[in-house]
């Protein structure tokens, strides 16, 4: 099992749709969270980080669930330009030289005019 | 947010050749920075964290003496490919945060094609 997981997608969806995201890890230990977006051939771009008491950014709403180790991303009133591949991200934490991030695999969306 | 540039951004070598990347943070400092690598249609994958004045630490499979990283300063990191092959041809991304624990500012990565 990978330590984060995500639906590879793709997602499919008309403009102007709520489309969620969901993403699950398996380390207790992680200690922050953070969703990127990745354009195609280009470099992971910070979306928003993710807190327990849920943050919001415009359109975008990121969840952490602690307890059952779930982080979400709630996209509303999708544009065009939203299409691109959502990455979780999950810090595991440790000192200087010893901490990492892992990534999932990305999940991809699509939204048609 | 913090910039992190990368140079070159895309080369071209022949096989058997070395390439160097350059991974710098322009407006912070970074004691740690990543070195990933992305094949087409898949995720990034770690390959080695590059701690400022002690070795770098590589990921499982991934050859320390075929991947050369020196983290120079507080604000550098090179990664050299060594001996290149045309399956090292890949996007090669650095990352670097701000802190520990905090989000992660990528550079734009080398597209690196190997003939």
């Amino acid at each position: 099992r990978k330590e984060v997981e995500q639906d590879p997608g793709p997602f499919n969806v008309p403009e102007g749709a709520t489309v969620a995201f969901n993403c699950t890890y398996s380390n207790s230990a992680s200690q922050s969270f953070f969703w990127y977006r990745q354009d195609c051939r280009k470099e992971p771009k910070l979306l928003m980080s993710v807190y327990s008491s849920g943050n919001e950014d415009g359109r975008f709403t990121a969840q952490l669930n602690r307890a059952s180790q779930y982080i979400s991303l709630l996209i509303r009133d999708s544009k065009l330009s939203d299409s691109a591949t959502y990455l979780c991200v999950v810090n595991r934490g440790g000192t200087s030289g010893t901490y990492k991030y892992i990534f999932g695999t990305g999940t991809r969306l699509k939204v048609l005019a | 947010g913090a910039v992190v540039s990368q140079h070159p951004s895309w080369v071209i070598c022949k096989s058997g050749t070395s390439v160097k990347i350059e991974c710098r943070s322009l407006d912070f400092q970074a004691t740690t920075m990543f070195w990933y690598r992305q094949f087409p249609k898949q995720s990034l994958m770690l390959m080695a964290t590059s701690n400022e004045g002690s070795k770098a630490t590589y990921e499982q499979g991934v050859e320390k003496d075929k991947f050369l990283i020196n983290h120079a300063s507080l604000t550098l990191s090179t990664l050299t490919v060594t001996s290149a092959h045309p399956e090292d041809s890949s996007f090669y991304i650095c990352s670097a945060p701000p802190g520990l624990g905090y989000e992660q500012y990528f550079g734009p990565g080398t597209r690196l094609t190997v003939t």
